[in-house]
């Protein structure tokens, strides 16, 4: 069965240093990847979506970037985090039909202060 | 384009009572929908998707959802809630044209069942 990996679980980090959020998938192959913030427990925003090794899309300019060395291994990081990056982090992952769901790691809450 | 509305921020309903959790959505074609719920401090998890054919669709934990064409609707429903249902819901909606690899979510609705 296919199972997804996030951490770290939580996260507290100064303002200007940086970072790197990790998420594997096991138990399929060329899974489309994605990060998701979630602000104020609430809406979804997509940070970056992956179809492919090397592959980023970005869908809003910011203070991160995203890659993805291996076909199951998705990283989101920034060089010097600001106070407005503080949130819960969510990567998911789906098979590349356009019918299929997405299925979400357990997240990462981090607070930068 | 492609967008989908969760008009209440939170429903409250007594355990035991039916409840609906509401979700209009609109794409260019037909779309492809679906249901998640989220626990505190954890991730989504898929409920249940509407991709074609039957408009009721079931899914875990007795939840369903009516698929209404006329209406853009995919309301969310369960004949009798429980108080572990509480927690919050996102609907989401991928048009099928385009071959689009992004999903839209709601903004989630907050379940609330009442003991």
């Amino acid at each position: 069965s296919q199972t997804i990996h996030q951490w770290p679980a939580t996260l507290v980090q100064p303002v200007g240093s940086p970072l790197s959020l990790e998420c594997t998938v096991e138990g399929t192959s060329n899974p489309n990847l994605y990060w998701y913030r979630q602000a104020a427990g609430r809406g979804l925003q997509l940070l970056f979506y992956s179809v492919g090794i090397g592959q980023i899309s970005s869908e809003v300019p910011q203070n991160l970037s995203a890659s993805r060395p291996q076909d199951r291994q998705f990283i989101l990081s920034s060089k010097k985090l600001l106070l407005s990056d503080s949130g819960f982090y969510l990567c998911a992952w789906r098979t590349g039909g356009p019918n299929t769901e997405a299925f979400f790691g357990q997240g990462t809450r981090l607070t930068v202060v | 384009a492609q967008s989908v509305a969760q008009p209440e921020d939170q429903v409250n309903v007594a355990e035991g009572n039916p409840l609906t959790v509401k979700c209009t959505y609109s794409v260019s074609g037909n779309p492809y929908l679906f249901w998640y719920v989220q626990y505190p401090n954890r991730g989504l998890q898929f409920l249940l998707k509407y991709i074609t054919g039957d408009n009721l669709v079931k899914g875990s934990y007795g939840f369903e959802a009516e698929f209404n064409k006329s209406q853009t609707s995919f309301h969310l429903k369960k004949p009798s809630a429980l108080v572990s249902d509480s927690a919050l819901y996102f609907c989401a909606v991928r048009d099928r044209a385009g071959g689009y690899q992004k999903v839209t979510f709601g903004t989630g609705t907050k379940l609330q069942v009442i003991p």
